[in-house]
């Protein structure tokens, strides 16, 4: 069964800080995808990034930047500079390709605060 | 393109009453999807349509919920005799896809039930 762990439930750092927010996933699969969405407090859920199983190759989004590493099951996400808008919930998620067409398990989330 | 939306956003109701939330989805997109957030957690999966076809329940769906496609556009979820337990963010998504091949899910602001 797929499984997705974000072991920090809570981060506060202050602003301009630089915050890795963690990710490690289980799947039997060998194709699947893996998001990160961001829930602000208004509640809706933002799509950031998907990566394929395929694609190892770190990317980078203006502050944000994904680190995936399949040895370690890990996909981190780190943000550079961070901001008082970046104040929100994120959500790690796994999607298999070969056994569930598209559904997504999702992590119980971190909350970060960015202090000014 | 005007989102996947979601009606009513709130919805606040008497223990035993049944309940109906509405989701429209991206209109190219052939794949809609129910899930469940409650306080501190990750969207939990539901339930999935590719087109009119209910093609997933998960063992959450108890038999008081449920869902409809009639016509692969818009989706339904019905939840009867409401209990305490139902209280949650009740949150749609959409997203194109055929097979193994899935497009990122597009995710509604969610209808926010509170049961009294």
């Amino acid at each position: 069964a797929q499984k997705v762990t974000q072991a920090q439930t809570e981060i506060s750092v202050v602003e301009k800080e630089d915050v890795t927010l963690d990710c490690v996933y289980e799947t039997r699969d060998t194709t699947y995808y893996l998001f990160w969405y961001k829930q602000p407090p208004s509640g809706e859920l933002v799509f950031l990034i998907r990566r394929n199983s395929f694609d190892e190759q770190n990317e980078i989004s203006g502050r944000y930047s994904w680190n995936f590493q399949k040895s370690t099951s890990s996909f981190n996400f780190t943000i550079t500079a961070s901001q008082v808008v970046d104040s929100a919930v994120y959500f790690c998620a796994l999607s298999e390709a070969e056994t569930n067409a598209g559904k997504s398990t999702f992590g119980d989330g971190t909350t970060l605060t960015v202090k000014p | 393109d005007t989102g996947v939306s979601q009606d009513p956003r709130h919805k606040i109701t008497k223990r035993g009453q049944n309940v109906t939330f509405r989701c429209d989805p991206i209109s190219e997109h052939n794949r809609l999807y129910w899930y469940r957030q409650t306080l501190g957690q990750g969207p939990e999966f539901l339930t999935y349509f590719q087109n009119e076809a209910q093609l997933e329940k998960s063992r959450l769906l108890s038999d008081r919920f449920s869902a409809e496609r009639p016509k692969g556009s818009f989706s339904t979820l019905e939840i009867q005799r409401t209990e305490q337990g139902d209280s949650a963010m009740y949150l749609c998504a959409s997203s194109q896809g055929q097979g193994l091949r899935n497009q990122p899910q597009h995710f509604g602001d969610g209808t926010r039930l509170s049961i009294l």
